[in-house]
C-alpha cells in the first residue's frame, strides 16, 4: 500500500508548512532514496527533492526535506501562491520497487 | 533538452492488450534506468515497472506482475510497456519517466507528457 501523507494542508502566504510521509522499515527507514514531487492539476509531476534532502538544479531553496526513522518530511518556507499544488513523496524499497504516497493537496489561503 | 514522448494509449476492452511506447532523446539513454508510472483520474501516482540501464533487469508492481512486460531498445532509445489482460482498474495516464542515476533507485528527474489508457466495455 501507499506511503501515508495527509490529504490536505493549508496555510497563508509567507508561512511555512510541513508535509509528512510515513512508511515502514522496508522503504523510508531502509534507504535515503526518498523523493518529493510537485504536480499542478493537469500537469506532469516535477522532481522537487531527491535523496531525502537534495534539490535538483532550478528548485527554490524554500523547499527542504528531512527524514527520521520511518517518516520523511517536506517543508516549504515563505509560502507563495504558486506553491498551491499536489505533493507526492516516494521511496525506493527493499524489493527494488518504488512506492508513492497518496498525495497532499496544498492550499495557499 | 531531455524529451520523453509516449504513444500507444487508447480505449481497450477488459481482457484486451495494448502496447505503450516511449521515445527518449536529449540524454545518454543507455546510462539510465527507465520506468513507467501511472495515475488514475483524480488519484495519486502509482509506480508500475522499471527496466535497468542495461536492460538486464526488470521489476514490477504487484498489481501488474504477470500481465505487463517492460522492455527497452537501446539502439533506438525506446522503451515499451506491453499490457495484457487489462482490467478496468488499469485505466490511467501512463507516464514514461527517467531515473536520475545509472543505478535504479526510483528517483525520476524527467517525465513524459503521459499516454491515456482507458479500459472499458
Amino acid at each position: 500500500s501507499a506511503l501515508t501523507q495527509p490529504a490536505s494542508v493549508s496555510a497563508s502566504p509567507g508561512q511555512s508548512i510541513t508535509i509528512s510521509c510515513t512508511g515502514t522499515s522496508h522503504d523510508i527507514n531502509a534507504y535515503d532514496y526518498v523523493s518529493w514531487y510537485q504536480q499542478y492539476p493537469g500537469r506532469v509531476p516535477k522532481l522537487l527533492i531527491y535523496d531525502v534532502n537534495y534539490l535538483p538544479s532550478g528548485i527554490s531553496d524554500r523547499f527542504s526535506g528531512s527524514k527520521s526513522g520511518n517518516t520523511a518530511s517536506l517543508t516549504i518556507s515563505g509560502l507563495q501562491a504558486d506553491d498551491e499544488a499536489d505533493y507526492f513523496c516516494s521511496s525506493y524499497t527493499t524489493s527494488s520497487t518504488v512506492i508513492f504516497g497518496g498525495g497532499t493537496k496544498l492550499t495557499v489561503l | 533538452e531531455v524529451q520523453l514522448v509516449e504513444s500507444g494509449g487508447g480505449l481497450v476492452q477488459p481482457g484486451g492488450s495494448l502496447r505503450l511506447s516511449c521515445a527518449a532523446s536529449g540524454f545518454n539513454f543507455n546510462n539510465f534506468a527507465m520506468a513507467w508510472v501511472r495515475q488514475s483520474p483524480g488519484k495519486g501516482l502509482e509506480w508500475v515497472s522499471v527496466v535497468t540501464a542495461s536492460g538486464s533487469k526488470t521489476f514490477y508492481a504487484d498489481s501488474v506482475k504477470g500481465r505487463f512486460t517492460v522492455s527497452r531498445d537501446r539502439s533506438n532509445s525506446m522503451i515499451y510497456l506491453e499490457m495484457n489482460s487489462l482490467r478496468v482498474e488499469d485505466t490511467a495516464v501512463y507516464y514514461c519517466a527517467k531515473d536520475r542515476m545509472l543505478l535504479w533507485f526510483g528517483e525520476f528527474d524527467h517525465w513524459g507528457q503521459g499516454s491515456l489508457v482507458i479500459v472499458s466495455s
